[in-house]
Parts: structure tokens; sequence; C-alpha cells
């Protein structure tokens, strides 16, 4: 049973541009959450999607960051203008059911750097 | 405002001896989550263990338990007979039930064991 992907493992932007981070579940799951890792820092929550619905945005920036989870296909945390500011790892993990009965499972993380 | 500290910032072992990595968190909530996430030098997080708030029992797994001591709201994490592989940073994290599955992150343990 395949983990969490992420792609891409690294992706490098310069300062303006757009990033778009992709996350695939496990298979079976349809809860996902994204989390952002500064260096030197512990992981910290943005978002929290469930099959087309946003449930908890409440660590997402108020702008130039969005998320989606299409009935179809990946899981797509977007960046717009990018800022040094931005660069971190940005980790997705899922869920099968909700967080109460099942533990998130997390992929291997995108390092996002901006030039 | 709810959080983890993890007064460690690194720790080192001899491999085969057991180590403690301590863990407090806060929160006015009663009914939560704890865990233990290990991130090693690939990155990718991995969930070490976890434990019901509602339960007194420690968990274990392993060679891997833990502490956890509800009313000095404490959750260490001790590994028994330390192995090479287990040099990682390790992160304590916990969620409150009716939260929305956001995990909250100590900024981790940076464990290194040496042969």
């Amino acid at each position: 049973n395949a983990g969490v992907m992420q792609n891409p493992r690294h992706l490098v932007r310069r300062r303006g541009q757009e990033a778009r981070l992709r996350c695939s579940p496990m298979k079976g799951h349809s809860h996902v959450y994204w989390y952002r890792q500064l260096p030197e820092e512990g992981l910290k929550f943005m978002v929290y999607l469930q099959k087309e619905n946003i449930i908890d945005e409440s660590g997402m920036p108020k702008e130039r960051f969005s998320a989606e989870f299409p009935k179809e296909g990946p899981s797509i945390l977007r960046i717009q203008q990018v800022v040094r500011g931005d660069s971190a790892a940005y980790f997705c993990a899922s869920s099968r059911v909700d967080y109460v009965t099942d533990t998130q499972y997390f992929g291997p993380g995108t390092r996002l750097t901006v030039l | 405002a709810q959080t983890v500290t993890q007064s460690q910032p690194e720790m080192s072992v001899q491999e085969a001896e057991t180590v403690t990595l301590s863990c407090t968190y806060d929160t006015s909530e009663n009914n939560y989550y704890l865990f233990w996430y290990k991130q090693p030098p690939s990155r990718q997080m991995i969930l070490v263990i976890r434990q019901e708030a509602y339960k007194q029992q420690n968990a274990t797994e392993n060679r891997f338990s833990v502490n956890f001591q509800k009313a000095a709201k404490s959750f260490s994490l001790k590994i028994s007979d330390s192995q090479l592989g287990d040099t990682a940073m390790y992160f304590c994290a916990f969620m409150v039930y009716n939260q929305g599955g956001k995990l909250i992150f100590g900024q981790g343990t940076e464990l290194s064991v040496k042969p």
C-alpha cells in the first residue's frame, strides 16, 4: 500500500512566481492536512480538507495561499507571488476517516526554495 | 493558547542504552490525543507512538514507550536499547478532540545515537 505521495520533492521558484504543491493521499484516505515547517522549527498546521471541502483553514495565511482537494485527483497547495519567507518544507498528511479515529500519515514533503 | 514545549533541543545516547525525551503541553481541554513523530535525515515524518488522553495506561510500541502524566501535562518518550537508526529529530504533538484535526507540534529534539 503506497504511502502519501508528494510532488515535487524539491521546487525552486523566483520571487513573484507561483508554486503548486501536490499531495496524493494514501489509498482509501479522504482527509488531507497541510503543514509547513520553517527552518529549525516544528511543523505548523495550515489547512484541513476533505474531498471538495475545506474544513479548517485557520493556519493559512490570508493572502496568496490557497488549497483544494477535488473530487478526482490530488490535493493542491497553491502559493501565488512567492516571497523568500515562503521558503520552507511543506508536508501533507492524510487519514482514512476523521482525525478522531485515525492517525495522520505524512508524506515526504516538498522543499520550496524561493530565490 | 495551546502549546507544546520540548525543552531539550539536542540529546545524545550510546547505542544500546536508554534515553528519555521530554515534552510538556498546555491546554484547557480534557479530550485530546498525544503523539511522538520521528523525522530522520530523509525528512519523512514517521509516527512513533500515539496516546489517548482518556487512557491511563501508557502506550508502548516495541522499544518505544511513553510516560503520560495528565495532571502535570507531561508526555515523555523513552527509547530503550537505542539503535543507530533511531538518530533523528523527534517531535511531540497533540490534537484536541473537537478542533478539526489540527496537530500542534513542539520545536523538536535532535537525538544522536552514537556507536
